[in-house]
């Protein structure tokens, strides 16, 4: 069935080192959603990404789209403490979301 | 205000029992989901359902039960059947089951079968 895969599973970085995570899918999607969890939460929507090749911009969040709509990444500049949780995406399938395992970010102290 | 509520927030099953878990939105929303959520994993769909008195199985609905009776409203219910129900439940709607719909969600229930 379609999958998925999201990588890394956690990500250890110094406060104000940036921050990336990688989702791959194995079949074409039409859309890409992304979320974030803080420890405890519920995911909350970040931004939803339709077109090939398209790269969106929240303050110190990049969002990429690849060409082929397979892959998609999140890269956050800087970190924050504010940044701490765990980041899903969800791709669009044949009917519902199919969700990645998440990465999580850990600011160390 | 609008949104999604879950209630408990915290439960304790004993084997064996059927608990039903709550899930309530105001948002005049049509479709409705409930995913399972395990520690330090991705969110795994229990059911969805677009439309009242209509819904589908997910990808894990064996052990699981839902209806929707109102458009406001999605219980699920956690059977004895269920083999591992030890997890988070998150219940989300949107407001069709288009392919551009964002999901909100509730605020979760942590069910733990002693």
């Amino acid at each position: 069935g379609q999958q998925v895969m999201q990588i890394p599973q956690y990500q250890h970085v110094q406060e104000g080192e940036d921050f990336t995570t990688y989702c791959n899918s194995s079949t074409t999607l039409s859309n890409i959603q992304w979320y974030k969890q803080r420890p405890g939460g519920h995911p909350v929507f970040l931004i939803q990404l339709v077109k090939s090749g398209e790269v969106k911009k929240q303050k110190r969040l990049t969002f990429q789209f690849g060409e082929a709509k397979k892959n998609s990444s999140l890269h956050i500049t800087a970190t924050q403490t504010t940044d701490v949780g765990t980041y899903f995406c969800a791709g669009r399938g044949n009917y519902q979301l199919i969700w990645g395992a998440g990465t999580k970010l850990i600011i160390k102290p | 205000d609008g949104g999604i509520t879950q209630s408990p927030k915290y439960l304790f099953r004993k084997e064996g029992q059927n608990v039903t878990l709550s899930c309530e939105q105001n948002l005049n929303h049509d479709a409705m989901y409930w995913y399972r959520q395990d520690p330090g994993q991705g969110l795994r769909l229990i059911y969805y359902s677009q439309i009242v008195n209509d819904f589908q199985k997910g990808d894990i609905a064996e052990g699981y039960s839902v209806s929707r009776e109102k458009k406001e409203s999605f219980p699920l219910t956690v059977t004895s059947a269920q083999k591992n129900p030890t997890a988070f439940y998150l219940c989300a709607s949107s407001i069709s089951g288009s392919t551009t719909d964002t999901q909100y969600f509730g605020p979760g229930t942590r069910l733990t079968v002693l």
